[in-house]
């Protein structure tokens, strides 16, 4: 099946500085990807849409210029966590569908972020 | 936009009974619903979706059930394993590129 993986798994780091996540789809082109964030007990909340070599498209409330999406070839997206503070503390999960008119999404493992 | 229900939000069977996990959804244009399972610090696993050309589908232990009138969806698993405790995600899409909406999640325990 497809293979969609995540860099780093955990990250602590102190409030203030970046966090860079990268989500790779290992065995397809991924046109479309999709970067959620998950509280303890909750469920997925989708954050933004990246397109491949276009602009990402962010949910109503999610602060574009603080998570900043790149999505520079078909088969990684990144995403920036600038000037974390603690309540950026999360578990970022991306997913990438395998192509054009498949719905199917594959999740990578998941980024458990912490920032102190 | 689209707005997933899930229920219930928790639900503890004997092992070797049945699960139904519901699910209601409320855009008519939706055509797409995929059930995860996610086991704690684990990424979500598609387990098994179903297209609104089909009213049922099923993968040994694990079936669904679509009914596009009434808008709702369920997940069927019989034969109830410990394996099976983890959330279970429903989730609801018109296709294309549009994004998945996720319904908030159904902690189920099995019960040896």
């Amino acid at each position: 099946g497809a293979v969609v993986s995540q860099h780093p798994s955990r990250v602590i780091c102190k409030s203030g500085t970046s966090v860079k996540i990268e989500c790779r789809s290992l065995d397809f082109q991924a046109t479309t990807m999709f970067w959620y964030r998950q509280f303890p007990k909750q469920s997925l909340m989708l954050m933004a849409t990246s397109n491949e070599g276009s602009k990402a498209t962010y949910e109503q409330g999610v602060e574009k210029d603080k998570f900043l999406i790149n999505h520079a070839s078909l088969t990684l997206s990144t995403l920036t966590v600038t000037s974390a503070h603690p309540e950026d503390s999360s578990f970022y999960i991306c997913s990438a569908r395998l192509d054009r008119g498949i719905e199917t999404q594959y999740f990578g493992p998941g980024t458990r972020l912490l920032v102190l | 936009g689209e707005n997933v229900e899930q229920h219930p939000s928790t639900l503890s069977v004997q092992e070797g009974d049945s699960a139904v996990i519901k699910c209601t959804y409320s855009d008519s244009a939706s055509n797409y619903f995929p059930w995860y399972k996610q086991e704690l610090g684990k990424r979500p696993q598609l387990i098994i979706d179903i297209r609104s050309n089909v009213g049922e589908k099923k993968d040994q232990r694990i079936a669904v059930t679509l009914n596009k009138t009434a808008k709702h969806f369920s997940l069927h698993i019989t034969e109830t394993q410990p394996e099976d405790s983890a959330v279970y995600f429903c989730a609801a899409s018109i296709g294309g590129n549009t994004p998945l909406v996720f319904g908030k999640g159904t902690r189920l325990s099995v019960i040896a």
